[in-house]
Formats: structure tokens, sequence, C-alpha cells
């Protein structure tokens, strides 16, 4: 089974900082994905960010980074410069390898920029 | 191009009695995922349909079901409605099992409540 732990119920960031959101995870299989979303307050889920299990380097979108680090399976998200519309939930979780959509979440993480 | 759709957004209903929630995936996607956010417990996996063909199901009881239709569009049923089953319902589309990483787009979400 697979298992997602997201220890930070809540973050504060100041505006124009770089934020890091902690993901740790569980499991046995060797293939894996792991994505990170964001829920504004509006529900809708955002992709964000994806990271394969053989994924060499350290994936990135914009002003997203995901600090991977297979051997203490952890998946932290890096938000640099962060803005006031990143104030949201950010979830992370996992996926059992290519082929399904079928998701483990964490139970997020509440971030609030502050100006 | 219309994303994700869910209907109705917001449905109150009293203990034993059903719910159905809708789903309209994004055009030209196969697959249809279900997934309830309860309060506090992040999103879980429910159902997983593709092809019109339910794929695997999450740890919930079997009065929790649903259907693909030949159009793709997917609707969740919920019987014997219990307060506990008060959450927002998340469905999301993707290419099938054949999409490419990130392409899981989400809805904004039915949000059930049972009084």
């Amino acid at each position: 089974a697979q298992k997602i732990t997201q220890t930070q119920p809540g973050m504060f960031v100041q505006e124009k900082e770089a934020v890091t959101l902690d993901c740790t995870y569980d499991t046995s299989d060797p293939s894996y994905g792991l994505f990170w979303y964001k829920q504004p307050s509006s529900g809708e889920m955002i992709f964000l960010i994806y990271q394969g299990s053989y994924d060499q380097q350290n994936a990135t979108e914009g002003r997203y980074s995901l600090n991977f680090q297979k051997a203490r399976k952890s998946a932290n998200l890096v938000i640099s410069a962060s803005q006031l519309g990143d104030s949201a939930m950010y979830f992370c979780a996992m996926s059992p390898g290519a082929g399904s959509y079928q998701l483990t979440f964490g139970k997020g993480t509440k971030l609030s920029v502050i100006p | 191009e219309a994303g994700v759709t869910q209907s109705p957004t917001h449905l109150i209903k009293t203990r034993g009695q059903q719910a159905t929630l809708r789903c309209s995936p994004i055009s030209g996607h196969t697959s249809v995922y279900w997934y309830q956010q309860a309060l506090g417990l992040g999103l879980q996996f429910l159902l997983w349909y593709d092809e019109g063909e339910e794929r695997n199901r999450g740890n919930f009881p079997p009065r929790f079901s649903g259907r693909q239709f030949p159009n793709y569009s997917s609707e969740l049923n919920v019987n014997a409605l219990e307060l506990e089953d008060s959450a927002l319902y998340l469905c999301a589309s993707s290419l099938g099992r054949t999409g490419t990483v990130g392409e899981l787009f989400f809805g904004e979400g039915s949000r059930l409540t049972v009084l």
C-alpha cells in the first residue's frame, strides 16, 4: 500500500520569499509517480509538478521545483518568489506508476502568503 | 476548450436518501476518476472508469457506485446516505491509461451535505 505524509498543516511565508512544503512517502513499488496539486478555495485541484521514480533530475515548472530524495523517500515542493495568489491548500500525491491516476493523497498543507 | 464539469455544485440530502453526482470529462478523455474529500481527511480514491468499464474502486462500501456512459461522462451514486458522506466529491479525467504524465484534470467538485 502507498502512503503520503504531509506534516505541516499550515505554513506562512512572506511575499517574494521562497517556501518549502514537506512530503514523505512510503511504497514497495519500484515504479511510481509523485505529484503536487494546488487547491484554491474554489475547490478545483490544479496540477503543479510531477516526478517519476526513475527520473534522474529534480522536476521544475516555472516557480515550482520538486526536491526529490529517493533514499529518504521525500518529495518536497519548493515555491520560489511567493505571490499572494499562491495562498491555497497544497497536496502531495502518489500514483502506482504508469497506466493509472489512482492517486494516494496526503492531508495537505495550507499555505498563507503574507503581504 | 471546456474543462471537467461537475453537477450539481451543491447538494443537500437527509440520511437514508440517495444522491447522484454527474461528471463530464474533457473532450477526448476516456478515463474518469472519482475522489472524496471529507473535512480533514484529504482526498480518497473512490472509483476509476475507463472506456465504459469500472477498472478499480477504493475502500468504500458498495452503496457507493457509479457508471460511465458511452460519451465517457460519468455518474456517482451514493445510496442510504450517512452523515459521514458529507464531503466534496471531485471528478477528474485523463486520456486513459496511455495519457502522458500530468494530464489528470479535476473539476471543481460537488459538495454533498447530509443532514
